[in-house]
């Protein structure tokens, strides 16, 4: 099984900081045709999650240029350009190269 | 807009079966267009993080499942009724957990990425 690893695990920021989590696999998550298949997802308190990125890069539908996703292989990076309040919640990468589809352990956003 | 709707959550003992359903709402053209996309279980113990559960293809030929419950586990789909099953058995504690249906954001003949649509989600608990 692909393994996920996420840091850091807890993310205090300040609103209107920059925020920065890593994603790293222990396999490559690239293949054809030349896509990364890596998502970014974020569950906010008490809901469900909600596709934030995907192939890596792509932005979701309805999903705040602040969010970008950058990366290849299996090393891979989840920005926020300026944190609001909006964004407190936990953030989860998946790898959907093969199954089982495995996430990293979540890394818990919060506000200073 | 898509809409995902779990059920048949509850409360179950140890070694028992729960049977759970998802019903998806707002494809506009017809079963067809359910049929094109892959459907999945993800599921979330309390307090802990997400954990993919099992996937099944748009015609539900292809199905897969997680180690942890493989052979206990049976996924499938009515495309007529635009839903999406999980026959669960041998229920055991480490099962309890928030089940989340997810409709893939794009699928070909040969791949899909992306969770687009999410269900609310339903509470299985196993205990005694």
């Amino acid at each position: 099984d692909i393994v996920m690893t996420q840091s850091p695990l807890s993310l205090p920021v300040t609103p209107g900081e920059p925020a920065s989590i890593s994603c790293k696999s222990n396999q490559s998550l690239l293949h054809s045709p030349g896509y990364n298949y890596l998502d970014w997802y974020l569950q906010k308190p008490g809901q469900s999650p909600q596709l934030l990125i995907f192939l890596g890069s792509s932005r979701a539908s309805g999903v705040p240029d602040r969010f970008s996703g950058s990366g290849s292989g299996t090393d891979f990076t989840l920005k926020i350009s300026r944190v609001e309040a909006a964004d407190v919640g936990v953030y989860y990468c998946m790898q959907g190269r093969q199954t089982p589809y495995t996430f990293g352990q979540g890394t818990k956003l919060e506000i200073k | 807009e898509v809409q995902l709707a779990e059920s048949g959550g509850g409360l179950v003992q140890p070694g028992g079966s729960l049977r759970l359903s998802c019903a998806a709402s707002g494809f506009t053209f017809s079963p067809y267009a359910f049929s094109t996309y892959a459907m999945s279980w993800v599921r979330q113990a309390p307090g802990k993080g997400l954990e993919w559960v099992s996937a099944i293809s748009g015609e539900g030929d292809s199905t897969y499942y997680a180690d942890s419950v493989k052979g206990r586990f049976t996924i499938s789909r009515d495309n007529s009724r635009y839903s999406v099953y999980l026959q669960m058995n041998s229920l055991t504690v480490e099962d309890t957990a928030v089940y989340y249906c997810a409709k893939r954001l794009y699928c070909s003949s040969t791949t899909c990425y992306g969770f687009e649509h999410w269900g609310q989600g339903v509470l299985v608990t196993v205990s005694s």
